[in-house]
């Protein structure tokens, strides 16, 4: 079955470390996204990528960074630069735009 | 800039209750709308996708509608029941990225 996974399910940080979320999708979409979920809060976009080896920056960008080297891969990177690292991270793709949404069962990124 | 709104943004309900959630959007070019639920600390599970020249879409209880011209899609909740609990949020797809709602926080009392 297509779908996107996201892995791990839950990680932990210990201050100063980097660490990397994994996004993977078998759907064959051009487009992939990282948002960041605060408890009580929306989503909010870090970063996003409409094609390979090209990626934009979001709302929220500082210390984190990504890499599209693959259509189906779209890690995340939380760098010692994010202050407060400790939030849910949840990865999307979409297709063409008039196709819908898919999303991962999301990373919980605990600092330690 | 699309600005999504919903509202209420929580709802509490006695099971068998029909009940509607209101999704509002400021930027009518869209191509789609979607609508999900979020279970705490999960991802977002797809309910229903409407495309931008459909007026409606039903999936067993669940029918949602879209209104371009006014700004408007409903999601219509049939016969609540306690497992339909959760957080519901439209979701609308614009050229280059997604434009959330601020969710409905809901809640079916047994």
């Amino acid at each position: 079955d297509g779908g996107i996974t996201q892995s791990p399910k839950y990680l932990f940080r210990k201050e100063g470390q980097n660490v990397t979320l994994s996004c993977e999708q078998n759907l064959n979409h051009d487009a992939m996204y990282w948002y960041r979920q605060d408890p009580g809060q929306g989503l909010r976009l870090i970063y996003y990528s409409q094609i390979v080896n090209d990626f934009q920056k979001g709302d929220i960008a500082e210390g984190y960074s990504v890499s599209r080297e693959k259509k189906e891969s779209f890690p995340l990177t939380v760098t010692s630069a994010q202050k407060n690292p400790t939030a849910f991270y949840l990865c999307a793709s979409r297709g063409m735009s008039v196709t819908e949404a898919f999303f991962g069962q999301g990373t919980r990124l605990t600092v330690v | 800039k699309q600005e999504v709104t919903q509202i209420p943004a929580a709802l509490s309900v006695p099971e068998g209750e029909n009940l509607v959630l209101n999704c509002s959007f400021t930027d009518s070019a869209i191509y789609n709308l979607q609508w999900f639920r979020q279970d705490p600390g999960k991802g977002l599970t797809s309910l229903l996708l409407i495309q931008s020249s459909q007026r409606e879409q039903t999936s067993g209880r669940l029918n949602a509608s879209l209104d371009k011209s006014s700004g408007r899609s409903t999601l219509y909740i049939a016969a609540s029941q306690p497992g339909d609990s959760a957080t519901y949020l439209c979701v609308l797809s614009g050229a280059n990225n997604l434009f959330f709602g601020t969710g409905t926080r809901l809640t079916v009392i047994p």
